[in-house]
């Protein structure tokens, strides 16, 4: 099982603001590693959505955007779009497990 | 830009050794990126299998170091995966991607392949 867990669902009307919390532990998210996001639309690769915790790379609206504190990470998205139903994951590195972990993953579903 | 493609057999049999290869487009094997590999069974979340640099530097997932290897194929600008003893259990989507890093033990990855299904049945 993974390390860092995500809710399985979280839902919003278009337009609204979303939150999709990444919750990890002293030895990943905790221990200062750095937090990454992650895309997946239906039948698709994963794609690269925000890296180190809150860089956007070229092409990803600034819609979403990413933070962390803590042991916690969280990525928002803010004025929600149909074309945002997907999964997303969010990506660390574990000392304990000496390896990179991935969320549980969450389906963003738009009402 | 940089694309990948992963290319292998898609049914592999019990006990058999499963192989993929991930073709790299518009950017160096020798570069400075961690050439690597993940996988998701169907319908469920990803795992990272592990990685490797050009320089020799290789890290495996403890849960699967004992029966995978990853090597580089310079000539061809390439990378591999090899699974040892597959069980119904490494049926997956099988992605590799290009590991990129600011500072250790920080990698994220992109871009990915478009991934090929990989099944483990008789």
């Amino acid at each position: 099982q993974s390390v860092l867990t995500q809710p399985p669902s979280v839902s919003g009307a278009p337009g609204q603001r979303i939150t999709v919390p990444c919750t990890g532990s002293s030895s990943n998210i905790g221990a200062g590693y750095n937090v990454h996001w992650y895309q997946q639309l239906p039948g698709t690769a994963p794609k690269l959505l925000i890296y180190v915790n809150n860089n956007r790379p070229s092409g990803v609206p600034d819609r979403f955007s990413g933070s962390k504190s803590g042991t916690s990470a969280s990525l928002a998205i803010t004025g929600l779009q149909a074309e945002d139903e997907a999964d997303y994951y969010c990506q660390s590195y574990d000392s304990s497990l000496r390896a990179y972990v991935f969320g549980t993953g969450t389906k963003v579903t738009v009402l | 830009q940089v694309q990948l493609q992963e290319s292998g057999p898609g049914l592999v049999e019990p006990s058999g050794t499963l192989s993929l290869t991930c073709a790299v487009s518009g950017d160096s094997i020798s570069s400075d990126n961690w050439w690597s590999w993940v996988r998701q069974p169907p319908g469920k979340g990803l795992e990272w299998i592990g990685e490797m640099y050009h320089l020799g530097y290789s890290s495996y997932n403890p849960s699967l170091r004992s029966r995978v290897l990853i090597s580089l194929d310079k000539s061809e600008n390439q990378f591999s995966l090899k699974v040892f003893s597959v069980t119904a259990a490494d049926t997956a989507v099988y992605y590799c991607a290009s590991g990129r890093t600011t500072t250790a033990y920080n990698n994220w990855f992109d871009p990915w392949g478009q991934g090929t299904p990989v099944i483990v049945s008789s």
